[in-house]
């Protein structure tokens, strides 16, 4: 059991506006991931975090944003909301080979 | 670039038979592999994961094989039932500067029907 909960788990929001999704852990992996996964595509990681306060991109990171204050929580924010962001967003935690993923947050964006 | 392809994308088979799903991979250097389960609308679960020097292993009616020379694994489902029904995605790491980089495939989406 991954112990996450990512919230909301659906969004619609508009063009232009900033989201933040959540990502909770009751466990202290040291890592956690955002992914985003669409039809045709395999999971695609776009941040990851290695500690309190140590982020890094990954593969798909342009117009996301992240930040890691607490062990705990892992937000990934969009800056600007696009209509190529609708996707389905997975946090998960664990090491980068054996990770464990919660139960995903879809947001559509209009 | 590190690339991982399933096949076949769908599947649709009888409650009760076997299947057995495919994963091709492009990853060096290999560091693990690992197959996992996701239904509609959760997160993806893990099902087996196996070394370099793992052949075979089985998680109930499960059991995953690897062949490292070819560089294929495949998923066997034996007596399938319909809570089968879910895509299995094939996940490869390489081991990369003390950090493992993950591939995903795009899965195997499995039907199973009365």
């Amino acid at each position: 059991d991954a112990g996450i909960t990512q919230s909301p788990r659906h969004k619609v929001t508009e063009t232009g506006t900033p989201v933040t999704l959540r990502c909770h852990q009751t466990e202290n992996h040291r890592y956690m991931y955002w992914y985003r996964q669409d039809p045709g595509h395999g999971l695609r990681l776009i941040h990851y975090s290695y500690g309190v306060k140590d982020t890094d991109k990954g593969e798909v990171s342009d117009g996301y944003s992240v930040s890691r204050s607490k062990t705990e929580d892992f937000l990934l924010t969009l800056e600007s909301a696009t209509s190529s962001q609708t996707s389905v967003y997975f946090c998960a935690n664990g090491t980068p080979g054996k990770a464990f993923f919660g139960q995903g947050t879809r947001l559509t964006v209009v | 670039k590190n690339q991982v392809e399933q096949s076949p994308q769908s599947l649709i088979i009888l409650e009760g038979k076997n299947c057995t799903l495919q994963c091709n991979y492009t990853v060096s250097p290999f560091s693990n592999l690992r197959w996992y389960k996701q239904d509609t609308g959760r997160g993806p679960v893990s099902l087996t994961i196996m070394t370099f020097s793992e052949n075979t292993k089985s998680n109930g009616r499960y059991t995953a094989t690897l062949d490292a020379d070819t560089k294929q694994s495949s998923l066997h489902i034996t007596a399938s039932q319909l809570s089968d029904s879910a895509s299995y995605i094939c996940v490869v790491s390489a081991e990369s500067g003390g950090y493992q980089k993950v591939t995903f495939g795009t899965g195997t989406k499995l039907q199973v029907i009365p």
